[in-house]
């Protein structure tokens, strides 16, 4: 079975820090990952996802992700932190046992601090 | 907003009772998730449907079903609702049934009192 574990279930940086958070995963096929964030009283928003397409993945409001296949892990880093990205962030990997849904990780609440 | 829409907002109902949860996915998108949310849970599939049918199952009680209609809309129904039903309940749109890219909506917040 697929999943995720994130390191980490509070992160604090200061604003305009290096923003990094931690997700390794378990898969016994390639896996498909992805990254969501929920801002308080809101649904689940993708940032980037990972198809084995390319190892560095873009996403919005200037996240990156870096699929490293020999560490199992798919980080996710902003060089900048913003006071506007404090919220909750979920890495996820597509499960192939029950359909195609997604296995959540437990979330990483991230604090950026003035 | 990510074109999926669920009512209502917030669900206080009691325990023993019954509640229906309604999504409507994006328009175009034939395959509809339900996820749970809680505190002690995590974020969890429920069930998926595509195009009118159950796809898969994930960790769904036997007192909550689902249903897609021909329009696409999907309804969550739970019954004798207990207290630790009590959570946010998401669901998730995508155009295939291989959930490549899944939309959420902004949840139902259930209270079960």
């Amino acid at each position: 079975a697929q999943s995720v574990t994130q390191l980490g279930s509070h992160v604090s940086v200061s604003e305009g820090a290096l923003v990094l958070l931690r997700c390794n995963y378990s898969s016994s096929v390639p896996p498909y990952l992805f990254w969501y964030v929920q801002y308080p009283n809101q649904g689940l928003q993708l940032l980037l996802k990972y198809t084995s397409a390319a190892t560095l993945v873009k996403g919005i409001n200037g996240f990156e992700a870096e699929f490293k296949k020999s560490e199992t892990s798919f980080h996710l880093t902003k060089p900048s932190a913003h006071m506007s990205d404090a919220a909750e962030y979920f890495c996820a990997v597509r499960g192939s046992n029950s359909g195609y849904a997604l296995n959540f990780g437990k979330g990483t609440s991230l604090l950026v601090t003035p | 907003d990510s074109g999926v829409t669920q009512t209502p907002k917030h669900l206080i109902t009691a325990t023993g009772q019954r509640v229906t949860l309604r999504c409507s996915p994006r328009s175009g998108d034939l395959s509809v998730y339900w996820y749970q949310q809680s505190l002690d849970q995590g974020l969890q599939f429920l069930i998926q449907y595509y195009n009118g049918e159950e796809r898969a199952k994930g960790n769904i009680l036997e007192r909550f079903s689902a249903q897609q209609f021909p329009d696409l809309h999907s309804e969550l129904n739970l019954s004798s609702l207990e207290l630790g039903d009590s959570a946010l309940y998401f669901c998730a749109s995508s155009v295939d049934p291989t959930g490549y890219e899944q939309f959420f909506g902004p949840g139902t917040r259930l209270t079960v009192l």
